[in-house]
């Protein structure tokens, strides 16, 4: 496995169930982030993970909750969401130093739809 | 201030034309303007980027044009192909505190190709 996967690639909750969102990247980076994908809407920066630790929360609601054990994976926890909600979750993780560290590459997304 | 703003949103361009998506900026303190594409079901990738120091970056059949004193930049696929059928999103980094950056995305242009 390379690059950037994501599981699951496809979700269907309920307002009142708990799912998580898992992300895991091969390439060696030490930056991870979770964006938000909506139809006719810019990319919306989630979360940044450096080096296991989290440099940026955008004003996202409670009821989404990441973690990032290592840097290699990342995890969003979703709680009594919202239809809203519903959208395209991408992860994408970037090298920290070096030439190439504003490069993020992306993974496939889970498609979430919320009851 | 931190917008991207992109268009057209979608356009249509017979094989072998060229297509041209453009977006502007407001923010002076961005420094690094990358491009994505991005097929159905698959995360964006990076295609082509450009720092604010040069007017014009060519990889292949895709240029960058970036003219800093107005603010703008473009994407132009010479001899288009029905294989770049996608959605293209520009981007913006900007410094989001301390020595942490961010992109800031348009809202991307739907590109067809028809043979």
């Amino acid at each position: 496995e390379t690059g950037v996967t994501q599981t699951p690639r496809h979700l269907v909750m309920g307002m009142t169930n708990k799912k998580s969102l898992k992300c895991e990247q091969h390439l060696g980076h030490n930056a991870m982030y979770w964006y938000k994908q909506s139809a006719k809407k810019p990319l919306e920066l989630m979360f940044v993970y450096n080096f296991k630790e989290q440099t940026e929360n955008n004003s996202v609601p409670s009821r989404f909750s990441p973690e990032c054990p290592n840097s290699s994976h990342l995890f969003l926890h979703l709680h009594t969401l919202q239809p809203e909600d519903s959208a395209l979750y991408l992860c994408a993780s970037s090298p920290l130093g070096g030439e190439n560290t504003d490069t993020q590459y992306f993974g496939p997304g889970t498609r979430l739809t919320v009851l | 201030q931190q917008q991207v703003k992109q268009s057209p949103q979608s356009l249509i361009v017979q094989k072998g034309g060229i297509s041209i998506i453009n977006c502007a900026y407001e923010n002076t303190a961005f420094d690094y303007f990358p491009w994505y594409q991005q097929f159905p079901g698959k995360g964006p990738a990076l295609l082509i980027a450009i720092r604010p120091d040069v007017s014009e970056k060519k990889e292949g059949r895709f240029t960058i044009s970036f003219n800093k004193s107005a603010k703008q930049f473009s994407l132009h696929i010479m001899d288009s192909q029905p294989g770049d059928s996608a959605t293209y999103f520009c981007a913006a980094r900007g410094a989001s505190g301390g020595s942490n950056y961010k992109l800031t995305f348009g809202k991307g242009t739907l590109l067809t190709v028809n043979p």
